[in-house]
């Protein structure tokens, strides 16, 4: 069946580092694939998706590339600041799944001043 | 800007009581989900719906009910609160095309004591 799998956290950082969350997906036929961000309190909110081999979705600096070849969207970011602390979800969808989106665990990012 | 609301935010109950937890969207979105959250922060999907008189079990088996009499509203209830219940209840809507983005409320917790 279809799955996600996502670096596990917690994963803390400093301000102005470098930020990449690994996420992995084994999924039938061609899926569309998202990256969802949840701050304290509240729900989640799409943070970017791409819907096609080679893709790359994009959204308030951070980036992540649709590879094919790897099963893999990795979340990037060239420079963490604190208001990104929050937990980050990689997620799935596809037609085989009845269109029901596939949640990784989620990573927690915790970025110090 | 997603318009998908959800009350309460927080309720303390006790073990025994009936509530019912409210989910309403403006989007005139035709699938509506809940999820429930667990302190290790992983999703699961207990009730969606594809449209109005259509309810379906998720993939986590709960003792809670739905319904769906108009589209815009999805409410969850719980006959006989546990302690088991306790956690936070997140509803999300998209629309009924293809492997579309899930818009998500600010979820309710929940504690049952």
């Amino acid at each position: 069946g279809n799955s996600v799998t996502q670096m596990e956290g917690p994963v803390t950082l400093s301000e102005e580092a470098f930020l990449t969350i690994n996420c992995t997906y084994t999924a039938t036929g061609y899926p569309s694939l998202f990256w969802y961000v949840q701050y304290p309190g509240e729900g989640l909110q799409l943070l970017l998706k791409a819907t096609k081999a080679d893709d790359k979705g994009s959204n308030k600096g951070f980036e992540a590339t649709y590879r094919k070849e790897t099963t893999s969207f990795h979340l990037e970011k060239g420079s963490v600041q604190v208001s990104d602390s929050a937990v980050y979800f990689c997620a799935l969808s596809s037609y085989s799944s009845a269109s029901k989106i596939i949640f990784g665990s989620g990573t927690r990012l915790s970025i110090r001043p | 800007e997603a318009d998908i609301y959800q009350t309460p935010r927080y309720l303390v109950i006790g073990t025994g009581k009936k509530i019912t937890l409210e989910c309403s969207q403006t989007m005139g979105h035709d699938k509506m989900y809940w999820y429930q959250q667990d302190p290790g922060m992983e999703l699961h999907l207990i009730h969606y719906s594809y449209g109005v008189n259509s309810t379906e079990k998720g993939d986590l088996s709960s003792e809670s009910t739905v319904s769906r009499i108009r589209t815009e509203h999805f409410p969850l209830t719980l006959e006989s609160a546990r302690p088991s219940h306790t956690s936070q209840y997140l509803c999300a809507s998209s629309e009924r095309t293809g492997m579309e983005t899930q818009y998500f409320g600010p979820g309710t917790r929940l504690l049952v004591l």
